[in-house]
């Protein structure tokens, strides 16, 4: 079966701090990947994705994606994290040849001052 | 701007009922998609369309229905509303030039009673 799975619930890390959200996949074939994030009462709103060529990612408001084929990860990550990053992140994949997203059941990001 | 939009924001109903959820792009995509978000699961999809007339069951598309009779319209009926289809629910689209993402309405919070 198709999955993404994120293994943290929650994480939480002081403000300055570098911050790392995980997520790993079973998306057969060389799948598309997606991080999506959504603040209280929000939809989601796009951050980034993987489709193919670098395995390093940039996206909006300075975050970053290193896709691992190896480990079969993509993992959401920010060098410095800022109190407004407090959100709910979603890792999201998609087969390249299918139409149908694979959800991961989310990470609350919680930044500390 | 385009955009994406939901209507009702907060809906009450009672167990039975027929209830329909709007969704309203102005992208001029052609696929747009229903999901509905549950603690603990993420987001599962319920129904999505590839265009006009067409309409396609999801994960989670039993006492869902869908129509598509323009491009900027999706609507979500739960013919019979349970109080297991307590949730939120959100609306998606995506088309040209990029497939692959997609962009989020900011949802209807459903509950039954």
């Amino acid at each position: 079966a198709q999955s993404v799975a994120q293994p943290e619930d929650q994480v939480n890390v002081a403000e300055g701090n570098p911050l790392t959200v995980k997520c790993t996949y079973s998306v057969s074939g060389n799948p598309y990947l997606f991080w999506y994030v959504q603040y209280p009462n929000r939809g989601l709103q796009f951050l980034l994705k993987y489709i193919t060529g670098d395995n390093l990612v940039k996206g909006s408001y300075g975050f970053e994606a290193e896709f691992n084929k190896s480990q079969t990860s993509f993992h959401l990550k920010k060098p410095s994290a800022l109190v407004s990053d407090s959100a709910l992140y979603f890792c999201v994949g998609l087969r390249n040849t299918g139409n149908q997203f694979y959800f991961g059941t989310g990470t609350s990001l919680t930044v500390i001052p | 701007d385009a955009e994406i939009t939901q209507s009702p924001r907060h809906k009450i109903t009672e167990t039975g009922r027929q209830v329909t959820l709007a969704c309203h792009q102005t992208w001029n995509h052609n696929n747009m998609f229903w999901y509905r978000q549950d603690l603990g699961h993420g987001l599962r999809l319920i129904h999505y369309s590839y265009g006009v007339q067409d309409t396609n069951k999801g994960e989670v598309s039993d006492g869902y229905s869908v129509s598509r009779s323009n491009t900027e319209d999706l609507p979500l009926t739960l013919e019979s509303a349970a109080s297991s289809q307590t949730s939120v629910y959100f609306c998606a689209s995506s088309g040209t030039p990029d497939q692959e993402t997609q962009y989020f309405g900011p949802g209807t919070r459903l509950l039954v009673l």
